[in-house]
């Protein structure tokens, strides 16, 4: 049962447009909520976090927002970079140790 | 500062041999330490967790174990090593309390032959 779900493997958007990656759970007890950027070989790196008593957060050219109402999430980047070309994982917590991942979409930035 | 190191980097092991892979933490006391694994064209499956010393949480029932003999060190363990174990082992850490991000290490590349 997978409980948390990026159902795009993959999008493709021009440098400078924005990206929106998008993430829907399940579990409705999940109450903070992350996003990851993973390079090929290498350990994924914490992007921006969102706590269920927000439904926005910020951080420079990343934003996140979450509708709990939706169980969705998604990662707005603006203005993508070629450099954003990554997987991007999604991840939530039940206020408890444990992080579910979603699989992933593949970001292409296209220069 | 904290930093997490994992190694060896990548690892070629023939069929039915032991794993070792080792991680530890730097900077930080009693974190919450965490084993996943990311199989080709997969998303990250927690394997193990350990909120301290001697304590492991196992997730899913598989070939692997997890000890945690001191509190920045985690260690990855299997006495056979089957095919279906290929894939990129990652190492995280995340601070004992509260809602916190996890911070990963590098990662092993694991092929079995």
């Amino acid at each position: 049962d997978q409980q948390v779900k990026q159902n795009s493997p993959s999008l493709s958007v021009q440098e400078g447009r924005i990206s929106i990656l998008n993430c829907d759970y399940t579990n409705s007890m999940f109450d903070y909520f992350l996003w990851y950027k993973k390079y090929p070989a290498e350990g994924p790196t914490f992007l921006i976090s969102i706590s269920s008593i927000k439904d926005k957060n910020e951080d420079g050219r990343f934003t996140v927002f979450l509708n709990k109402s939706a169980k969705h999430l998604s990662l707005h980047i603006v203005p993508s970079q070629p450099g954003d070309s990554a997987v991007y994982f999604c991840a939530a917590s039940a206020g408890t140790y444990k992080y579910i991942f979603g699989t992933g979409t593949r970001l292409k930035v296209l220069a | 500062s904290q930093t997490i190191h994992q190694w060896p980097a990548t690892l070629v092991q023939p069929v039915g041999s032991p794993l070792s892979l080792e991680c530890t933490v730097e900077g930080t006391s009693n974190p919450n330490l965490y084993w996943y694994r990311q199989a080709a064209g997969r998303g990250l499956q927690l394997l193990f967790y350990s909120v301290g010393i001697g304590q492991i949480s196992s997730e899913v029932p598989q070939n692997l174990s997890a000890s945690r003999p001191q509190d920045r060190q985690f260690i990855l363990s299997s006495k056979k090593l089957l095919l279906s174990d290929s894939g990129f082992y990652l190492c995280a850490w995340s601070a004992g309390t509260g809602l916190n991000e996890q911070f990963f290490g590098p990662g092993t590349r694991l092929t079995v032959l």
